[in-house]
């Protein structure tokens, strides 16, 4: 069985740019969770989604926004890029959120130069 | 809000010695927590987790203990072996993850 798959793997973007980060769940699974995992810290929670409907925010700007579509896909966009942005980005599925049960993908690294 | 906290940002032992990695947490309300592994290039991987109502839980090789009463976590690995290398991350579930963050585990022969 495919686990949570992320594309691109590796990206490179110039400071004010903008980024489309995609993940693909686990089949069956209908929560989608972004974090955010800077070099030598823990992942920080960006959002979740279930059932295409926003669940959860953490704490970052309205610079990030992401969706999640009918077949449970989701998109993570970021808008002006900034240096501090460079981050690996990590999608995890869940078949209901909340906390439990949680596959992460490997992640996109994404470097803002 | 709750917070997460590794007590040793590096531990470094033996192959075949048994590892523990602490880990702190701040928030009472937080009742299911879980270790995750990282190894360069990957996405966290799960190890084992324990909920509020149990004290100890094991696995295949790899013990949690959680004691509630000063709102520590410990993983503890027996045998240790070279695949064991990684980063350990524990991390606490409310309606989302909160992460501690993480204790590399070196392995050396």
């Amino acid at each position: 069985d495919a686990g949570v798959t992320q594309s691109p793997t590796h990206l490179i973007k110039t400071r004010g740019q903008q980024v489309t980060l995609r993940c693909s769940p686990i089949s069956g699974h209908k929560s989608v969770s972004w974090y955010q995992q800077v070099l030598g810290q823990g992942p920080q929670f960006i959002f979740q989604y279930y059932e295409k409907e926003e669940r959860g925010r953490g704490n970052f700007p309205d610079r990030f926004s992401a969706r999640q579509f009918p077949n449970y896909s989701s998109e993570l966009n970021v808008n002006a890029l900034l240096l501090g942005d460079s981050a690996l980005y990590l999608c995890a599925s869940s078949l209901t959120g909340g906390g439990y049960g949680y596959t992460f993908g490997s992640g996109t690294r994404l470097t803002v130069v | 809000g709750e917070s997460v906290g590794l007590h040793l940002p590096t531990l470094s032992v033996q192959e075949g010695d048994n590892s523990i990695i602490n880990c702190a947490y701040s928030n009472s309300a937080s009742d299911y927590f879980i270790w995750y592994k990282q190894e360069s290039g990957k996405g966290p991987q799960f190890i084992i987790d324990i909920r509020s109502n149990m004290d100890k839980r094991q696995g295949q090789r790899v013990t949690v203990l959680l004691n509630k009463t000063v709102k520590h976590l410990s993983l503890q690995i027996a045998a240790t072996q070279p695949g064991d290398s990684a980063v350990y991350f524990c991390a606490a579930s409310t309606d989302k993850l909160i992460f501690g963050t993480g204790t590399r585990l070196q392995v050396f022969p």
